[in-house]
Parts: C-alpha cells; structure tokens; sequence
C-alpha cells in the first residue's frame, strides 16, 4: 500500500519534444503527490506538487495530470531541453497515514538529446 | 547549496567495520529523514528525526542506527557493513513534520570493499 510505481524506467526524448513520465499509487490516504528531480552528483530537489483534488497543476513547462479515480498521475514536460536531463522521482505523502513522509517511485532517467 | 549539509561526501571501508554519517539540517528545519539510493533499490526510507525525536522508521536495518542531537544535526551509523551496504545516503529536512518539500544534501557515497 504504501509503494508508488513508476514508468518508463528511462526515457530519450529529442530537444523540443514533450516527456512523459507515469505514476500510480494505491492508497488513498495520500495528501501531496510531489515530483522532484535529481541531477548526477546532487540530492533530488522538490520539482512541482499536486493535491489529490487538483487535476492539473502547471510550473512553466511542467505539468503534473492527476486521475484520482484510477489513482495515477503523470510529469509532462513541454519543449525538453538537454539542461532537464535528469533522474525524475514522483513521490506521495500524507499527512493522516501512520508513517508521514515522503514514499519516491523508483525513478525516471530522462535524457534529452539535441 | 540546498543549506543541508553531508559529511564526509565519500568513504570507503571494508567489510565488518563501523562508520558514521553526519547531517547538517537546513537552517530552522526540525524533521531529518534518512535515505538510501542503490541502483536497483531507488531511494529507500530509512528514519526520520524530528527536533530530537525518532518520528518515523522505515526499512532501517538492525546494523543501522541514528541520532538527532540537540543543534539538530543528526549522524547515522552504519555498523558490521557488508558489500551490499554500499550506496548513497541522503539526508533531507523539512520544517515540519508533517511536511512533503524536503530539501536534501548532496549525500555520502559509501563504498564497501
């Protein structure tokens, strides 16, 4: 109940074309759904967030799409450029579950070629 | 710099020895989490600390324990370390603890020989 499942495990994506990046969840006591972003070398950084009543959430060229009836949720980043190549971690809290932090997916390695 | 500081950035120790882990929290933050990273395993939940506090325990080994002083950092050790305790370990802190926005260090890469 408390993994989150990630897809695909790496992706390449051409300079201009959009990213995607699928999430799913299974308990439903989850209150946040942050994505955060790891550069090689460095700690993963908090990306965009989304709440569970939201459908959609947009930072620019990052979008977070969030079905909760299927309980799935997905990362579209528009226009990629090489700078966002980077390992992508969705993630899920809740603040009324028994263990309040952050459980990540297994990761996404996005490499955007030129 | 994300303001958590880890040390030492690298180490390297054999088989059955002991080593500890340092974190620096953000200035202000009260809630430290640990992680682990391994290629095959992801980020893994270690423990949380909050203002002293074990708040939270995840898939903590036994040979694995943690601390949260009273300035706020926090130390991990690892002890009788095996081959497959090698990976990174992140720190992260938060202000709170009942928050999603962790800010994390750069981490301790561990190499076990």
């Amino acid at each position: 109940q408390q993994q989150v499942k990630q897809s695909p495990q790496s992706l390449i994506v051409q300079k201009g074309g959009i990213s995607i990046i699928n999430c799913a969840y299974e308990n439903t006591a989850f209150d946040y759904f942050p994505w955060y972003q790891q550069f090689p070398g460095k700690g993963p950084a908090l990306l965009i967030a989304i709440r569970p009543d939201v459908s959609e959430k947009k930072e620019g060229r990052f979008t977070i799409s969030f079905n909760k009836s299927a309980k799935q949720f997905s990362l579209h980043i528009m226009d990629s450029q090489p700078g966002d190549s980077a390992t992508y971690f969705c993630a899920a809290w809740g603040s009324k579950t028994s263990y309040d932090k952050v459980i990540f997916g297994p990761g996404t390695s996005l490499s955007v070629i030129p | 710099d994300s303001g958590v500081t880890q040390t030492p950035k690298h180490l390297i120790t054999a088989t059955g020895q002991r080593v500890t882990l340092r974190c620096s929290p953000r200035s202000g933050d009260l809630s430290v989490y640990w992680y682990q990273q391994s290629l095959d395993q992801g980020l893994q939940f270690l423990i949380q600390y909050y203002n002293g506090e074990e708040r939270a325990k995840g898939n903590i080994l036994e040979r694995f324990s943690a601390q949260q002083f009273p300035d706020l950092h926090s130390e991990l050790n690892l002890s009788s370390l095996e081959l497959g305790d090698s990976a990174l370990y992140f720190c992260a802190s938060s202000a709170s603890a009942e928050n999603y926005g962790y800010t994390f260090g750069s981490g301790t890469r561990l190499t076990v020989v």
